[in-house]
């Protein structure tokens, strides 16, 4: 069965560095787009980046441009969230989604999330 | 383009017909997907395409609309529905979210 197992969240401080981690099993991981969504204490569910199923095409969502990149290494089955220069509203559950297929398409499978907590 | 959902909360009583609209600012065809999340939990994808029902999903909710309209409507609203409900986007970037509906039981 697909499992995603997100890991590498923490306490960290402002303007500092975090990189999240989402091991994905139970399916071909190299022939799906995934996605990082995120989820502050209390509020809705914000989309934050996605990666093609062979890692050539990559968008963000606005406020993580150029602070986030996302990545994945398809021998390995991970995929990553590299995060520079967090902000105290960068505090959120994060989770990885796969997508349906390699399409855009919508989300069929989210992992457990990992809790991300940015404060000095 | 920005999704908007409403009500942003609502309560209704066990048995009552529940309707949940999304809108978009640009027509998206039928791009549209509805996400359940029970407090605490993970979100759990309930449709697809607009109107199609994941498997296992029961029968009571459903979906509608294309363009830039939306519904999702629970026909008999049960306990075990009390979650946030919320719509999103995917045919292209951004795959953005509404606000989300909180579903509460009277």
């Amino acid at each position: 069965q697909v499992q995603l197992v997100e890991s590498g969240g923490g306490v960290v401080q402002p303007g500092r560095s975090l990189r999240v981690s989402c091991a994905a099993s139970g399916f071909t991981f190299s022939n799906y787009g995934m996605h990082w969504v995120r989820q502050a204490p209390g509020k809705g569910l914000e989309w934050v980046a996605v990666i093609s199923y062979n890692g050539r095409l990559k968008f963000y969502v606005d406020s993580v441009k150029g602070r986030f990149t996302i990545s994945r290494d398809n021998s390995k089955n991970t995929l990553y969230l590299q995060m520079n220069s967090l902000r105290v509203e960068d505090t959120a559950v994060y989770y990885c989604a796969k997508e349906y297929s390699n399409n855009p398409d919508y989300f069929d499978y989210w992992g457990q999330g990992t809790l991300v907590t940015v404060s000095s | 383009i920005q999704m908007t959902q409403s009500p942003s909360s609502l309560s209704a009583s066990v048995g009552d017909r529940v309707t949940i609209t999304c809108r978009a600012s640009q027509d998206m065809s039928n791009y549209l997907a509805w996400y359940q999340q029970k407090p605490g939990k993970v979100p759990k994808l309930l449709i697809y395409a607009a109107s199609t029902l994941q498997p296992g999903v029961p029968s009571r909710f459903s979906g509608s609309g294309s363009g830039t309209d939306f519904t999702l409507t629970i026909s008999s609203l049960q306990p075990e529905d009390v979650a946030t409900y919320y719509c999103q986007k995917y045919n292209s970037d951004p795959w953005t979210f509404g606000q989300g509906t909180k579903v509460e039981i009277k």
